[in-house]
């Protein structure tokens, strides 16, 4: 199984801010997701990071206000851009095994923005 | 595009009531099913899953779910529920070759002690 840490496990932001949050896989990973959220919802796929190339970017989510770094196949960046108050969401970052069978999850990044 | 619907937001249970949570998808090609479970205060993690074989599948604390392609459905059950089983519950669906797996929206489950 893989171990997955996320840091900051919780900010509070004022509107108009970035904040980056950091995932850390202690293995070798092909995909990593980033998922959404929001209170009361469900699991929302924002991207898919790859390393070595562009983030592929769900229905509904730019590379303008979710930046997402793979610099290598054990980290990945998302950047929360220019926040207001309805990107308040949990934030998880998540990879799959080496046959693509399970995702692991990552603890998740609370972030609130006032 | 895929979707997954969960009938149930809420549900609550006494200990020892047999439980089913419905999971309905919307895919019309091959897919991979799974049930994550997130206790209170932790990560989601994988209950069971279903890629092929036995469409009834059995996962861990008692769990299973029946995979019936011809109503899309992939249903969780459990006979006999216990207080430690409150939590959510998100039914998730992948397209083969997709690499991605998109949930439903999650039924909290609350067990009466």
């Amino acid at each position: 199984s893989a171990v997955i840490s996320q840091k900051p496990s919780r900010d509070i932001c004022q509107r108009g801010t970035s904040l980056t949050i950091q995932c850390q896989v202690d293995s070798q990973v092909t995909m990593m997701f980033w998922y959404r959220q929001q209170p009361g919802q469900s699991l929302t796929l924002i991207a898919t990071a790859n390393q070595g190339s562009e983030a592929t970017y769900e229905s509904g989510f730019v590379i303008d206000k979710f930046p997402i770094s793979r610099p290598n196949l054990t980290f990945s960046t998302l950047t929360v851009s220019n926040m207001s108050p309805e990107d308040s969401s949990i934030y998880l970052c998540s990879v799959s095994d080496r046959l693509g069978e399970k995702l692991f999850f990552g603890s998740g990044t609370q972030l609130s923005v006032l | 595009a895929q979707s997954v619907s969960q009938h149930n937001h809420h549900v609550i249970l006494s200990e020892a009531a047999s439980l089913e949570l419905g999971c309905n998808y919307s895919y019309g090609g091959t897919v991979n099913l799974f049930w994550y479970v997130q206790y209170p205060g932790q990560h989601l993690q994988l209950l069971l899953k279903y890629f092929s074989g036995d469409p009834l599948v059995k996962g861990i604390k008692g769990f299973e779910a029946e995979f019936i392609k011809s109503k899309f459905s992939f249903n969780l059950r459990k006979p006999s529920v216990q207080w430690s089983d409150t939590a959510e519950y998100f039914c998730a669906v992948e397209s083969r070759g997709d690499d991605k797996i998109i949930f439903g929206k999650g039924t909290r489950l609350h067990i009466l002690p």
